[in-house]
């Protein structure tokens, strides 16, 4: 069966990166997009962005475009966001996503991974 | 970007009754809407793509309804299981975005 295995909760200093890592199975990694989505306690869902885990091709919201970055290592079916210069803005749980068939849709989820930023 | 409006963040209904949870695009997506739901300590789950197409394993009480701006996920027979979070989610144009969602709660 699918699933995204996600990295354990990060406590990461304001000014620091983070790299998040999921962990894909279950599938042909290389067959389907994976996407990042942010969710900041209590609120909404806020998509970064995708790789294409065959080509690295990636595609970014303007809004994470110098906070993200995404990466693939296609031996081991994982992939990585690193978050940098991290603020207490940064503060949230992560989730990565399948895409669905080149839909912009996500059918399944990792189980998130909470980041907090703090001195 | 594409707002995405839930505008009942709460709701509370008892197992049987049926209900509905709105969702409005600030511009016409045609049906390029998902629903998804989260439950406390599980992944997110994909219920509904294309306004109204139930996802493999989504219970037939589940549909999905609208285009253009306005979307209804209607929930008939609400079993316990599914009281949860509810999001929206267009995917007519990037950035993608989501709803506020709504929470589902047991009356």
């Amino acid at each position: 069966q699918v699933n995204l295995l996600q990295s354990g909760a990060a406590l990461v200093k304001p000014g620091a990166s983070v790299k998040l890592s999921c962990k894909a199975s279950g599938y042909t990694f290389t067959d389907y997009y994976i996407h990042w989505v942010k969710q900041s306690h209590g609120k909404s869902l806020e998509w970064i962005g995708y790789i294409n885990p065959n080509s690295g091709y990636t595609n970014y919201n303007e809004k994470f475009k110098s906070k993200a970055t995404l990466t693939v290592d296609k031996s081991t079916n994982t992939a990585y966001m690193e978050l940098s210069r991290l603020t207490s803005e940064d503060s949230a749980t992560y989730y990565c996503t399948r895409e669905r068939d080149n839909n912009y849709y996500f059918d399944y989820w990792g189980q998130g991974v909470m980041v907090t930023v703090s001195s | 970007d594409v707002q995405m409006t839930q505008s009942l963040s709460y709701l509370a209904a008892s197992p049987g009754e049926s209900v509905s949870i709105s969702c409005k695009a600030s511009k016409s997506i045609s049906n390029y809407l998902a629903w998804y739901q989260q439950k406390p300590g599980e992944a997110y789950k994909l219920l509904i793509y294309s306004g109204s197409t139930l996802q493999s394993g989504t219970p037939s009480r589940f549909s999905g309804s609208g285009s253009g701006t306005d979307f209804t996920l209607t929930i008939r027979s609400l079993e316990p299981e599914d009281f949860g979070l509810y999001y929206c989610q267009q995917y007519y144009e990037k950035p993608l975005t989501f709803g506020s969602g709504t929470k589902l709660e047991i009356k």
